[in-house]
């Protein structure tokens, strides 16, 4: 168990519609990056957020945006969905500056109909 | 674009042999982690090796960096049947701030008991 929780696991949807994941990073984790992994790209790095502000943004759609709350809980918000946005998509924590591992969560598995 | 790239895609091998899975990399890093996944669920963290380190021991997980070739590989001794995953690179590219990781497309490792 890595300390990363990740909510819901499975999600099916319909195309058009919009999803919420949300994700809670390791306690005292300061950094929250999300990630995308599909058959055809692979697991692509999306954006991360660090104590609330956004640091570096990957290859997110517009379509997709995020936060990170003063609790340090992050959603990744998906709109508009297509049926190529099927995936498994997680998230993982840092702790602060020096330290260099990423811990990931166990993903949520978005299913686009 | 995969910064990493494993190789090779798919190795079978018995219990108890070896394991040896390589990484190629573009460009210049701060480190490299290599990351397990079993089947469709979350990585985990395995080893992180560091620019200005050649070799790293943990258990029977041991990686090696070259970084005038950007490569790297991890072995895994005396494999057992539940070391059965996909295997990753991950690059955290130097000069970034942020620490986010590009994946290779991973080694998928089965040991056939």
């Amino acid at each position: 168990d890595s300390g990363v929780t990740q909510t819901p696991k499975h999600l099916i949807t319909a195309t058009g519609q919009r999803v919420t994941l949300r994700c809670s990073p390791r306690s005292g984790d300061l950094s929250v990056y999300w990630y995308q992994q599909s058959l055809d790209q692979g697991l692509q790095f999306l954006i991360q957020y660090y104590n609330g502000e956004e640091r570096a943004k990957g290859n997110i759609l517009e379509r997709f945006s995020a936060q990170q709350f003063p609790d340090l809980h992050s959603e990744l918000n998906l709109s508009s969905l297509e049926l190529g946005d099927s995936a498994l998509y997680f998230c993982a924590s840092r702790g602060g500056p020096g330290t260099d591992t990423q811990y990931f969560g166990p993903g949520t598995r978005l299913t686009v109909l | 674009s995969q910064q990493g790239e494993e190789d090779p895609q798919a190795l079978s091998i018995q219990e108890g042999e070896n394991a040896t899975m390589n990484c190629s990399y573009k460009t210049s890093i701060n480190n490299l982690q290599w990351y397990r996944q079993n089947s469709g669920r979350g990585l985990v963290h395995l080893i992180l090796i560091r620019s200005n380190e050649r070799e790293k021991h943990s258990g029977r997980l041991r990686v090696t960096l070259d970084t005038s070739k950007k490569s790297s590989s991890l072995l895994i001794t005396a494999s057992r049947a539940a070391d059965t995953a996909s295997y990753f690179c991950a690059t955290d590219a130097r000069g970034g701030s942020n620490y986010k990781l590009t994946f290779g497309k991973g080694t998928l490792l089965t040991v056939n008991p």
